[in-house]
């Protein structure tokens, strides 16, 4: 079964800072790989995904990430934070062939002004 | 256009009483998803459905019982419900080929 795991629950972020949220997956089979943002009392809203071909993706909002095999991992970047980031960020694998979307356990971004 | 709506937004409801949540997607999607939010924000799967048909069912107390009248809709119906089951639960929905999945804006339920 594929899992994810993100760590430090709470990241602290300076305005104009860079914001990294690393994730590591494991996965039996090539997985697809998923970052979504939750804020406030809202629903979850994807940020971006990684499928097949170019390992660097691009998201919404300023967002990107890399996938990289060898490491089994899929951090995520933006290179200067803003105050509307604050958020709560999680990481997600799917394998493919396998409809259960296994979620990290997030990642609550502050920003400091 | 809301793309996958849930209501009631927030049930407040005593322990033992039988409450439904309801999900209704626009987006021609085949497959729908219960997800629950505990109080530490984890997300776990609950249940799935793919064209009526349950293809996920995940270690959920038999009290829980997803009913899917068709394609668009995916409700969730809870009986005697508990103090543990306060949670914000989620809809999503995906179709069949791709699998990035669009969530509704969640139930935040609360047994007092």
């Amino acid at each position: 079964a594929q899992s994810v795991t993100q760590l430090g629950s709470h990241v602290s972020v300076s305005e104009g800072a860079l914001v990294l949220l690393r994730c590591n997956y494991s996965s039996s089979v090539p997985p697809y790989l998923f970052w979504y943002v939750q804020y406030p009392n809202q629903g979850l809203q994807l940020l971006l995904k990684y499928t097949t071909g170019a390992t660097l993706v691009k998201g919404i909002n300023g967002f990107e990430a890399e996938f990289k095999k060898s490491e089994t991992s899929f951090h995520l970047t933006k290179p200067s934070a803003h105050m509307s980031d604050a958020a709560e960020y999680f990481c997600a694998v799917i394998a493919h062939g396998n409809n259960r979307l296994a979620f990290g356990k997030g990642n609550q971004v502050v920003v400091i002004p | 256009d809301t793309a996958v709506s849930q209501t009631p937004k927030y049930l407040v409801t005593q322990m033992g009483n039988d409450k439904s949540i309801k999900c209704e997607q626009n987006l021609g999607h085949d497959t729908m998803y219960w997800y629950k939010q505990d109080s530490k924000k984890f997300l776990k799967i609950m249940f799935s459905y793919n064209n009526k048909e349950l293809i996920i069912n995940e270690t959920v107390p038999n009290r829980f019982s997803p009913k899917s009248p068709d394609k668009a809709h995916l409700n969730l119906h809870i009986n005697s419900l508990e103090l543990g089951d306060s949670a914000v639960y989620f809809c999503a929905s995906s179709t069949e080929a791709a699998y990035e999945q669009y969530f509704g804006p969640g139930t935040r339920l609360t047994v007092t």
